[in-house]
């Protein structure tokens, strides 16, 4: 049971580049969300999706885009990476139904320094 | 607005004995799931527990209990007779209905042995 994947596990970015963190589920799972854990912060929402072709900002979206054309499939992009973007990013799906009742399933992270 | 607290940052305890994980929430609704999720060393968040506001009957799993008071917006988490495979980092969160969840800072558990 795969649940969810994250891709890559670690990156060092220069500033300035951009690069895609990957995120797929296969438990046909129509909410999917990208957080950010800083440390002794928690996790931050950047961006989110209730479904294909639908996605909506978070509490941090500044720096970051997403895409959600497939149910499975949710990556997040970031454009002109910043030292302040250094952080654990991690990926969660939950099935809609009665929303806000269901856990969340998340990926095991992507650290991301960016120097 | 809706809010999580967790006022431990950090908490070390001896391998064996109970610890208490406080978690106070804030919200306006009435409607609303509370959640406790793990973070051990290597990084993954595990899932432990859900609540909703309507049932406030604590839970017992093995080591692990949860107590929710309404009265005082608290889900505290307890673990007796903790292990050194307790340590971890552990989050409370809040989710409204049609909203996104809220989490808390996290509280860093170190069980020695």
């Amino acid at each position: 049971n795969a649940g969810v994947t994250q891709t890559p596990k670690f990156r060092i970015l220069k500033i300035g580049q951009s690069m895609t963190l990957q995120c797929a589920q296969d438990m046909n799972h129509n909410y999917m969300y990208w957080y950010r854990q800083d440390p002794g912060m928690g996790l931050k929402l950047i961006y989110y999706s209730v479904g294909a072709g639908i996605t909506d900002k978070g509490e941090v979206p500044n720096g970051y885009n997403v895409s959600r054309s497939t149910t499975e499939d949710f990556p997040l992009r970031l454009e002109l990476a910043a030292p302040s973007q250094t952080s654990v990013y991690f990926c969660a799906s939950s099935y809609s139904g009665l929303r806000g009742s269901e856990e969340l399933f998340f990926g095991e992270g992507s650290r991301l320094t960016v120097l | 607005a809706q809010k999580v607290t967790q006022a431990q940052t950090e908490i070390s305890v001896v391998e064996k004995e109970d610890v208490t994980l406080d978690c106070v929430y804030e919200t306006r609704d009435t409607t609303y799931y509370l959640f406790w999720y793990k973070q051990p060393p290597s990084g993954e968040l595990v899932f432990l527990i859900r609540r909703n506001s309507f049932d406030e009957q604590n839970e017992i799993s093995g080591r692990y209990s949860w107590n929710f008071q309404k009265s005082t917006s608290s889900f505290n988490f307890t673990i007796t007779a903790s292990q050194v495979v307790d340590s971890a980092v552990y989050f409370c969160a809040l989710n409204n209905y049609g909203q996104n969840f809220v989490f808390g800072p996290g509280t860093r558990l170190s069980v020695l042995p």
